[in-house]
């Protein structure tokens, strides 16, 4: 399969522990995104990567979240001291810079319940 | 107000319609525009995209860009039980601004 991955695609936590999720992007992809979608709402923009740098980061990412890229290729996001408002499903997605910029394509998505 | 709006429906329509859908959004610095599909607990898949102003078509869609009136419009034709789904259009260069996304379901 040569699409972009998640792991886990599920995850159940308390609140106040801490979740790392996981991305691989389609392997010439040296962009990188994560994106947050809650119940009928369309995703939401968190930070994207070119390569191994971070070169944005939403005003929803707040400090409790942290995302790397450490030798452009896969990616962790980590949702520290979660709150059950952290409940949703958290995309990925890569493209190519130039032409490619628009093309993302998506991940299956990790879904955080927080209870 | 949201930088894009899309009617989130539902629409459901008999077999062999044809789905209209569309969204319109409020940055005209906004050059490349985006159709995704999303079934359901799964990932959005990019079905197309457009730069600038114009139509695109592949196969049963087609795609539509009015940057005068911010107005975009994906249309299905002949459309199949299999389209049932929840139709994304997303705005942007690289950080995407998404609609709610328009619930639809073709009726065999």
């Amino acid at each position: 399969d040569t699409g972009v991955s998640q792991n886990p695609r599920h995850k159940i936590t308390k609140r106040g522990q801490n979740v790392t999720f996981r991305c691989d992007p389609i392997s010439e992809h040296n962009r990188l995104y994560w994106y947050r979608q809650t119940l009928g709402q369309g995703p939401e923009f968190l930070t994207y990567f070119q390569n191994e740098a971070q070169l944005e980061k939403s005003r929803l990412l707040s400090d409790r979240f942290s995302a790397e890229r450490p030798k452009g290729s896969f990616s962790t996001l980590e949702i520290q001291r979660t709150e059950q408002g952290d409940s949703a499903m958290y995309l990925c997605a890569s493209s190519l810079t130039g032409t490619g910029v628009a093309e993302q394509y998506f991940g299956p998505g990790t879904r955080l319940t927080v209870t | 107000q949201k930088e894009v709006e899309q009617d989130p429906g539902p629409l459901s329509v008999p077999e062999g319609a044809i789905v209209s859908l569309n969204c319109t959004y409020s940055n005209s610095a906004f050059q490349y525009f985006m159709w995704y599909r999303q079934y359901s607990r799964k990932g959005p898949e990019l079905l197309m995209y457009t730069y600038s102003s114009g139509n695109k078509e592949d196969g049963r869609f087609t795609a539509q860009v009015d940057k005068s009136s911010k107005y975009i419009s994906l249309f299905i034709r002949d459309s199949q039980p299999s389209d049932s789904a929840t139709y994304l259009c997303a705005i942007g260069d690289y950080k995407l601004s998404f609609g709610a996304g328009t619930t639809v379901t073709v009726r065999a």
